[in-house]
């Protein structure tokens, strides 16, 4: 599985715009990307995912890097409901459906 | 709510004993993975079953089993427990062709071993 790089640990204000960032220099061309998060004392969540456009919904938005090695997850108004562990994963379309989970990114929203 | 249920959703037991974690998956879901989630080891897939049969295995313990039933529920199995066996297990499903449809969670099962 190809691996991701992300920050240990972020901080951001309250109704801030939040930039995530994500290293994945070993992606192949059929990896597409995906972010999920996990809030305390919750499951995972799906937050988006993209290939090589950058994707919005109504979530957050993901910009992917034109060589594709790197991309970031934006949230465009923390929230305090915002505060969890993001994950960048990369998935195969073509091989196994399960997730490989990193370390993630834990972000902290300051009121 | 991601529409999966697990239950129970805490378990207390003894070491060598075994005990079944429950998963109802999404309606219409019919792939369901088990996740494994400590503080060491962080979230681990464990197992993957599409339609009641086996798809695909990951770093799960050969104590452990899964199946998946006819009404697509899923049920994991630990025997013969061990302190490090304490965790959050996590439950997915997931449906449609598409190899990287969103994967939606439940709530997860607190197991602790004393």
């Amino acid at each position: 599985d190809a691996k991701t790089t992300q920050p240990n640990s972020m901080e951001s204000n309250e109704e801030e715009p939040v930039h995530l960032p994500c290293n994945h220099s070993t992606i192949s061309g059929t990896d597409y990307i995906h972010w999920y998060r996990q809030l305390p004392s919750q499951g995972p969540e799906y937050v988006i995912h993209g290939l090589t456009s950058n994707v919005n919904n109504r979530m957050a938005s993901l910009a992917i890097a034109e060589d594709r090695k790197s991309s970031t997850l934006i949230l465009h108004r923390a929230t305090l409901r915002d505060a969890a562990v993001y994950y960048c994963i990369l998935r195969d379309r073509g091989g196994s459906e399960k997730l490989v989970f990193g370390k993630g990114t834990k972000l902290t929203v300051n009121p | 709510d991601s529409g999966v249920t697990q239950t129970p959703k805490h378990l207390i037991t003894a070491t060598g004993q075994r005990v079944t974690l429950r998963c109802s998956p999404r309606s219409g879901d019919l792939s369901v993975y088990w996740y494994q989630q400590s503080l060491d080891q962080g979230l681990q897939f464990l197992i993957q079953y599409y339609n009641g049969e086996e798809r695909a295995k990951g770093n799960i313990l050969e104590r452990f089993s899964a199946q998946q039933f006819p009404d697509l529920h899923s049920e994991l199995n630990l025997s013969s427990l061990e302190l490090g066996d304490s965790a959050l297990y996590f439950c997915a499903s997931s449906g449609g062709p598409r190899r990287v449809n969103e994967q939606f969670f439940g709530p997860g099962t607190r197991l602790t071993v004393l």
